[in-house]
């Protein structure tokens, strides 16, 4: 089975403009969260995605929107980008969004959309 | 105080020794603990989950858990010099954000053939 795809790879973006990062869960999984990893950090929770409602947001501005299809596919987007948006995007998709079997909270991430804002 | 804490280390081990690796929580109400393995330029891999206090074995990896310590540790036995990476603890804060996953700054591992 395929395993979770990002696209793009790479992006490199200016000051100002805006960016929209894709994802493809699993195949059977319903859930999509969102991370921001910055170089020497950990990732840090952006959004997640359960039956195409937002079911969780992390400590964001309001730059950071995201969605999720019916499909479960799922985009992020950044508008008015700063330097600081700089970062690895992660992707993750685990196969429930809430409560138990507690396994189902495994998360399994895509190989990640390098965001360059010059 | 962090709400996952780990040493960043490097953590230096010579090939065919015992890598220990540890992770503090904040959160008393966690209740599913991961660890995951990110190679240098690529994603976090998930190699271990764990639910409920003591030991879990799988290969060569053993994730330990003491909810009353809020403590969880890697053990990876036999280290390899593929084995070196940087580890991220990441524990499940899920009251009410679900699956959201706190990580902590991960630890760089070093094995030295």
């Amino acid at each position: 089975d395929a395993g979770v795809t990002q696209s793009p790879t790479h992006l490199i973006k200016t000051r100002g403009q805006h960016v929209t990062l894709r994802c493809s869960p699993i195949s059977g999984h319903k859930s999509v969260s969102w991370y921001q990893q910055v170089l020497g950090q950990g990732p840090q929770f952006i959004f997640q995605y359960y039956e195409k409602e937002e079911r969780g947001r992390g400590n964001f501005p309001d730059r950071f929107s995201a969605r999720q299809f019916p499909n479960y596919s799922s985009e992020l987007n950044v508008n008015a980008l700063l330097l600081g948006d700089s970062a690895l995007y992660l992707c993750a998709s685990s196969s429930r969004g809430t409560g138990t079997p507690l396994f189902h909270n495994e998360q399994f991430f895509g190989p990640g959309t390098r965001l360059t804002v010059l | 105080q962090k709400e996952v804490e780990q040493n960043s280390g490097p953590l230096s081990v010579p090939e065919g020794a015992i890598a220990s690796l540890n992770c503090t929580y904040s959160d008393r109400g966690s209740q599913s603990f991961f660890w995951y393995r990110q190679y240098s330029g690529k994603s976090p891999e998930l190699i271990m989950s764990i639910y409920s206090n003591g030991d879990k074995e799988d290969g060569r990896f053993t994730a330990q858990l003491n909810k009353a310590s809020q403590y969880v540790s890697l053990l990876i036995r036999d280290s390899q010099p593929s084995d070196s990476a940087t580890y991220l603890c990441a524990v499940n804060s899920g009251k009410e954000y679900g699956n959201k996953l706190v990580f902590g700054a991960g630890t760089i591992l070093r094995v030295k053939s």
